[in-house]
């Protein structure tokens, strides 16, 4: 099994429709991030939690929030989604300290929206 | 101007050929760098960072920061196809919370 896993891995819906992409994992990290890959954009972050009662918003959070339901779960909802918002999101965790560069990320879920 | 910027490319070299790849950050509180590779596909995937100045050599990959002109490069000497992928370069941003900022991508393709 994958140490970060992301459900679901597509998705396609509607405007308007709420929307949540959830994220667990298994390493034991206690950093998690939330990024979005658009063609030519690289990764952009959209929020990130150092704990499990910490949450940052990162370069792009307007439209989204997010949930640190524990220290292996992080969840990331849409309220109401938006054509702009299709684009393929990563999770990924890191440790804490000089290593928390290096992200290990989950298998990516790829959301449309009509 | 994002704070980390990298030309997207594509580059194209032949195989067997160093692979040349930049990238240019715009905060000076950066302390880290660190380089992704992400297949097509694929999520990202960490292949070398480097904090101090000069190069830092991890087999076939070079990885160079000066950080008074802001610089970062990662060189891939004896290209393959299997090289073929994009390059992601990241700073990380200790005066913002550790944060890791990500441009935006360079898309190399090795040819045979």
């Amino acid at each position: 099994d994958a140490d970060v896993t992301q459900t679901p891995r597509n998705r396609i819906t509607k405007t308007g429709k709420r929307i949540m992409l959830e994220c667990s994992q298994t390493k034991g990290h206690d950093r998690m991030y939330w990024y979005r890959q658009d063609p030519g954009l690289g990764l952009r972050l959209i929020y990130y939690s150092f704990d499990v009662k910490d949450i940052n918003k990162g370069e792009i959070s307007d439209g989204y929030s997010v949930s640190r339901q524990a220290q292996a779960k992080f969840s990331l909802s849409l309220e109401s989604a938006i054509p702009n918002q299709t684009a393929l999101y990563f999770c990924a965790t890191s440790d804490a300290g000089f290593s928390s560069g290096e992200l290990f990320f989950g298998e990516g879920s790829r959301l449309t929206v009509l | 101007q994002k704070e980390v910027e990298q030309n997207s490319g594509p580059l194209s070299v032949p195989e067997g050929a160093i692979a040349s790849l930049n990238c240019t950050y715009s905060d000076r509180g950066s302390q880290s760098f660190f380089w992704y590779r992400q297949y097509s596909g694929k999520s990202p995937e960490l292949i070398m960072f480097i904090y101090s100045n000069g190069d830092k050599e991890d087999g076939r990959f070079t990885a160079q920061l000066n950080k008074a002109s802001q610089y970062v490069s990662l060189l891939i000497r004896d290209s393959q196809p299997s090289d073929s992928a994009t390059y992601l370069c990241a700073g990380h941003l200790y005066n913002q919370g550790g944060k890791l900022i990500f441009g935006q991508g360079t898309e190399l393709s090795v040819k045979p």
